[in-house]
């Protein structure tokens, strides 16, 4: 069953500090994992796209990194900011074309002052 | 224009009402999504089309109908809905690239549609 598994849940962390977020998928066929960054009542908004060829991909503070051996994704946030405060969801794409996503539950991060 | 367009951003309906949720893109992307999102809960696929035609559907309930009138409008008929459909609707978009050897979908989300049906 394809799946893809997020944590934390939540986390909690002070603006300017560092995160790191963890997702783990069982997805076949794997196609290609996604980051997305979503506001309480908004669409979700792409951060990254990552192929089974690539390992690590920046978006300004935001740094995915992708291992496909060991089937693990991370999001690494840098320099947190209060804008930062959104849920966070991994999506992984089955298929041949990659038109079926798989989501994650997400991490629910809050940025305090 | 790089962007998923939805109306209304808000809906109170009841339950005999029949209403309709609108989407439209100008990418020129021909896969066009409906999602269904409760809270705190990650988006739930409803219906796929593909070049104007429906070709993934969920086995979603008939009281949501979906219509694809033509590559950049897609609407969600609703009718007869119940309390529990109340939910976040996200529309997206999908164009096909090829990055990193690979073809991918990559799909643009819409801001949504937050109805609520009493």
């Amino acid at each position: 069953k394809n799946q893809v598994e997020q944590s934390p849940q939540s986390l909690i962390i002070l603006e300017g500090k560092n995160c790191t977020l963890q997702c783990n998928y069982t997805v076949s066929p794997f196609s290609n994992l996604r980051w997305y960054k979503q506001d309480t009542g908004r669409g979700p908004v792409s951060l990254t796209i990552m192929t089974f060829s690539e390992n690590t991909k920046s978006n300004g503070r935001y740094t995915a990194t992708l291992d496909a051996d060991t089937k693990q994704s991370s999001l690494h946030i840098t320099a947190s900011q209060l804008s930062d405060s959104a849920s966070y969801i991994c999506v992984v794409s089955a298929g041949e074309y990659g038109n079926k996503l798989v989501f994650g539950a997400g991490t629910i991060l809050r940025v305090k002052s | 224009d790089t962007e998923v367009t939805q109306t209304p951003k808000h809906l109170v309906m009841g339950m005999t009402n029949k209403k309709s949720l609108k989407c439209e893109q100008h990418m020129g992307h021909r896969a066009m999504y409906w999602y269904k999102q409760k809270a705190k809960k990650p988006p739930e696929l409803m219906f796929v089309y593909s070049y104007e035609k429906l070709s993934i559907n969920e086995s979603v309930p008939s009281r949501f109908s979906p219509e694809c009138p033509n590559s950049s409008l897609l609407n969600l008929h609703l009718h007869a809905l119940q309390p529990e459909d109340s939910a976040l609707y996200l529309c997206a978009s999908s164009q096909v690239r090829l990055a990193g050897g690979a073809l991918i979908h990559e799909q643009f989300f819409g801001p949504g549609t937050r109805l609520t049906v009493l």
